[in-house]
């Protein structure tokens, strides 16, 4: 049972280019989460979604930044127009349906850094 | 204030040393506490749960201060391979959307 995945693991962007990260939940998990996580900071939650549903999105930058999770394939992060303060590692993570102290499982990360 | 507040360290400590991690929290409504840890430039992982009556996992023991907002971490004997940063997460409710991590407190353990 492969876990989360996440690629690419590494994603080097210019000022101004767009940025698309994809995350592949564990199997039998319909639920995916993205954190990011900039130098020296604690993970901070960014968006949650299910299968076609945007859930929460309240720790999403309001302008370009979206994010998906389609019926088929993996969950997209997509930022628009990076500048330099979007470097930082974006993490997912998949659980199962929602029951009492579902744990997360997150995914290698990918980092972004914008030059 | 932030939510999750940790002791950033770094901690340095001698092998079979112990080490304990401090960590408050500032919401009450705050439902399930954990330690993750997270190697360098690696994903966070589950270390263990923390319950208000105290529990051990080997060398590990957490405890929970519901009345303090206060949550620990006690390592003993500690070995090479725990060096890694340790995040304190606090969860409000069932989902993970509603995980709260603090910054992490970086130990390095010294031959």
């Amino acid at each position: 049972n492969a876990g989360v995945m996440q690629n690419p693991r590494h994603l080097v962007r210019r000022r101004g280019q767009e940025a698309r990260l994809r995350c592949s939940p564990m199997k039998g998990h319909s639920h995916v989460y993205w954190y990011r996580q900039l130098p020296e900071e604690g993970l901070k939650f960014m968006v949650y979604l299910q299968k076609e549903n945007i859930i929460d999105e309240s720790g999403m930058p309001k302008e370009r930044f979206s994010a998906e999770f389609p019926k088929e394939g993996p969950s997209i992060l997509r930022i628009q127009q990076v500048v330099r303060g979007d470097s930082a590692a974006y993490f997912c993570a998949s659980s199962p349906p929602v029951r009492a102290n579902t744990e997360a499982f997150f995914g290698q990360g990918t980092r972004l850094t914008v030059v | 204030r932030k939510e999750v507040e940790q002791d950033p360290g770094p901690f340095n400590v001698p092998e079979g040393a112990t080490v304990a991690f401090n960590c408050t929290y500032s919401n009450s409504a705050s439902q399930s506490f954990f330690w993750y840890r997270q190697d360098c430039r690696k994903e966070p992982k589950l270390l263990m749960s923390v319950y208000s009556s105290g529990n051990e996992d080997g060398r590990f023991t957490a405890q929970l201060n519901r009345a303090s907002q206060y949550i620990s971490l006690l390592i003993r004997d500690s070995k090479l391979s725990d060096s890694a940063t340790y995040l304190c997460v606090v969860k409000k409710g069932g989902s993970a959307r509603q995980l709260t991590f603090g910054s992490g407190t970086q130990l390095t353990v010294l031959p």
